[in-house]
């Protein structure tokens, strides 16, 4: 059974420039939500994807935008990354929005220089 | 006053006692509750989820949910040296659609 899966594992991006990330939900799932996690805090909730629409955000600027594809998985945009923007982006994945446990990916680790 | 309060720990118990816990949260509108561990570098990882008031038992885990006192606890007997890590509680909000985490707190079993 194929667990939540993200690429890439880690990035290293200048300030200014933009990142895709992506992410696979867990077989049977078709919920995506995405937190980013900064280093010695909990992670917090930026959005999250269901029946390829964005039902729920977070306290994130506009520059932070996702998307879901019909086959459930899932990208997280940012754009003129801040140096702020460093962190772990986490993906987790569920079944039924508004319905049962969250399943995190592996993360991806976001380096702006 | 933050969504979800956590003891930041750390947390230091010796192998075989109870490891104990705690998280409260502001939103009496919560429904669902979460414990994760997240070893270091990693990502987390469930452990138990609650719903309704009372205790939930899983093999050495119990959950207890007291939604009156908006507190919430994780109880880990027989800790072991494998069980360090830091211990994340989240609220859903929203059914779901808005998970809410706490800092986290940090546990060390020392053998």
């Amino acid at each position: 059974d194929a667990g939540v899966t993200q690429s890439p594992t880690h990035l290293i991006k200048t300030r200014g420039q933009q990142v895709t990330l992506r992410c696979s939900p867990k077989s049977g799932h078709d919920t995506v939500s995405w937190y980013q996690q900064a280093l010695g805090q909990g992670p917090q909730f930026i959005f999250q994807y269901y029946e390829e629409e964005e039902r729920q955000r977070g306290n994130f600027p506009d520059r932070f935008s996702g998307h879901q594809f019909p086959n459930y998985s899932s990208e997280l945009n940012v754009n003129a990354l801040l140096l702020g923007d460093s962190a772990l982006y986490l993906c987790a994945s569920s079944y039924r929005a508004g319905q049962g446990e969250q399943y995190f990916g592996p993360g991806t680790r976001l380096t702006v220089t | 006053q933050k969504e979800v309060e956590q003891n930041s720990g750390p947390l230091s118990v010796p192998e075989g006692a109870i490891a104990s816990l705690n998280c409260t949260y502001s939103d009496r509108g919560s429904q669902s509750f979460f414990w994760y561990r997240q070893y270091s570098g990693k990502s987390p990882e469930l452990i138990m989820s609650i719903y309704s008031n009372g205790d939930k038992e899983d093999g050495r885990f119990t959950a207890q949910l007291n939604k009156a006192s908006q507190y919430v606890s994780l109880l880990i007997r027989d800790s072991q040296p494998s069980d360090s890590a830091t211990y994340l509680c989240a609220v859903g909000l929203y059914n779901n659609n808005d998970m809410r985490f706490g800092a986290g707190t940090r546990l060390t079993v020392k053998p």
